[in-house]
């Protein structure tokens, strides 16, 4: 299987600041990557997939790069409403593998 | 709009099964796999399997070979995954989500708003 690091596990940040999360796959998986956010008590939502590209309807503060083994998701400008975990997912293979997880705190 | 509805909570004695159900509406259900993803309390995901829609494969994570079931029924639009021999790590919430290509794996454009399976003598 693949295996996803995620760093930092935890982030604690504030309004307004640019917060950057990194994703490290195990082998190489192109550009087959896709990151969520995820409220408590809530389903996962998808931010970015095939690497870089904003899913319809997310705000344009979201955006990823990284090809191959890295992996970066940033947030340009944190919003009261950017506080949760965020998990990068490879989708180059089954099984899908997730990050473990950064929660983004105040 | 795109929407999955899932059944809801149950609590299981160890070694019981569990059955949990995902009604799709808003699209073609057999033009997107669903794929299953559980959440075990204060925990990060985990992709337990996928099916396909279209013709039934399915493809699961080796760690629940032999215990897990994934089905479809097309005429309803709602996928079901079954879950046999549980265990106290069992625990979690199971979601289903839409894979957004229709065969192969993929990344998961909806998902449906979880169901917690407790398993607990």
């Amino acid at each position: 299987d693949i295996q996803m690091t995620q760093s930092p596990s935890t982030l604690s940040a504030s309004v307004g600041d640019r917060v950057t999360i990194t994703c490290r796959a195990s082998q190489n998986i192109g550009n087959w990557l896709a990151w969520y956010q995820q409220k408590p008590g809530k389903a996962p939502k998808v931010l970015i997939y095939k690497a870089s590209s904003l899913e319809s309807g997310v705000p344009s503060r979201f955006s990823g790069s990284g090809s191959g083994t890295e992996f970066t998701l940033t947030i340009s400008s944190l919003q009261p409403d950017d506080f949760a975990t965020f998990y990068c997912q490879q989708y180059y293979s089954h099984p899908e593998t997730f990050g473990q997880g950064t929660k983004v705190e105040i | 709009q795109v929407q999955l509805v899932q059944s809801g909570a149950e609590v299981m004695k160890p070694g019981a099964s569990v059955k949990v159900s995902c009604k799709a509406s808003g699209y073609i259900f057999t033009n997107y796999g669903i794929n299953w993803v559980r959440q075990a309390p204060g925990q990060g995901l985990e992709w337990m399997g996928w099916i396909s829609t279209d013709n039934g494969n399915t493809n699961y994570a080796q760690k629940l070979q032999g215990r897990v079931t994934l089905t479809t029924d097309t005429s309803t639009n709602t996928a079901y995954m079954e879950l046999r021999s549980l265990r106290s790590d069992d625990t979690a919430v199971y979601y289903c989500a839409r894979g957004r290509y229709s065969s192969g794996s993929s990344y998961f454009d909806y998902w449906g708003q979880g169901t917690l399976d407790t398993v607990s003598s």
